[in-house]
């Protein structure tokens, strides 16, 4: 069974711009969720879909959105790119995203804003 | 509301070194107890997992026993390996959220 494939790998971009990450589920999972990775904060709960829909959201600001289609397929969109943003994005799918059932990750878009 | 404290690191260990990380948490309900792994460039992998009070998860020589009376999911093995070298961390779920909290890591080292 393939495992969850994030693309690109490695993204840099510069402050101002956009990017958007894309993210292929475990066949049959249909929870993916979104994580930013710091040395300094860890990792970060960005927003967790359900069959399309957005069932939780941490607490970044507005300029980070995503969203799922219909095959669990999920893409996550940075605005008006911030040094800050430079960060490891994980994502991770899951049967249920929730109780026992496990999250799953990808290896993670390397995000550098200059 | 959950979280999770794990123990600072970094730890540095010599090979065949028994390793304890300690790790707590705060929960409502009764929660899902996780420990991942990840290695350089890599993202987290499942280690383990217990899914009810007293449960003992254990894979790949590492164990970790889900204590309710002390809110702890402590990590074990007894003999470790250059190959364990990575970050460690613990996790936990609950039955009526979607979202999992994450303990902040613990980076161990194995020397030859």
């Amino acid at each position: 069974k393939a495992g969850v494939t994030q693309t690109p790998r490695y993204l840099i971009k510069t402050r101002g711009q956009q990017v958007t990450l894309s993210c292929s589920p475990i066949s049959g999972h249909r929870s993916v969720s979104w994580y930013q990775q710091t040395p300094g904060q860890g990792l970060q709960f960005l927003f967790e879909y359900f069959s399309e829909t957005q069932r939780n959201k941490g607490n970044f600001p507005g300029r980070f959105s995503g969203r799922q289609f219909s095959n669990s397929r999920s893409e996550m969109n940075v605005s008006t790119l911030e040094l800050g943003d430079s960060a490891l994005y994980l994502c991770a799918s899951s049967l249920a995203g929730r109780g026992s059932s496990p999250l799953h990750f990808g290896n993670g878009t390397r995000l550098t804003v200059t | 509301g959950n979280s999770v404290t794990q123990m600072e690191g970094p730890v540095t260990l010599s090979e065949e070194a028994f390793l304890t990380i300690n790790c707590t948490y705060t929960a409502t309900g009764y929660p899902s107890l996780f420990w991942y792994v990840q290695y350089p460039g890599e993202g987290l992998q499942l280690l383990l997992k217990a899914t009810k009070a007293d449960d003992k998860g254990s894979n790949k020589g590492f164990e970790a026993t889900y204590r309710k009376e002390t809110t702890s999911f402590h990590l074990e093995k007894g003999s470790v390996q250059v190959s364990d070298s990575a970050v460690y961390f613990c996790a936990l779920s609950d039955s009526t959220g979607n979202q999992f909290y994450f303990g902040t890591g613990t980076s161990l080292t194995v020397i030859p």
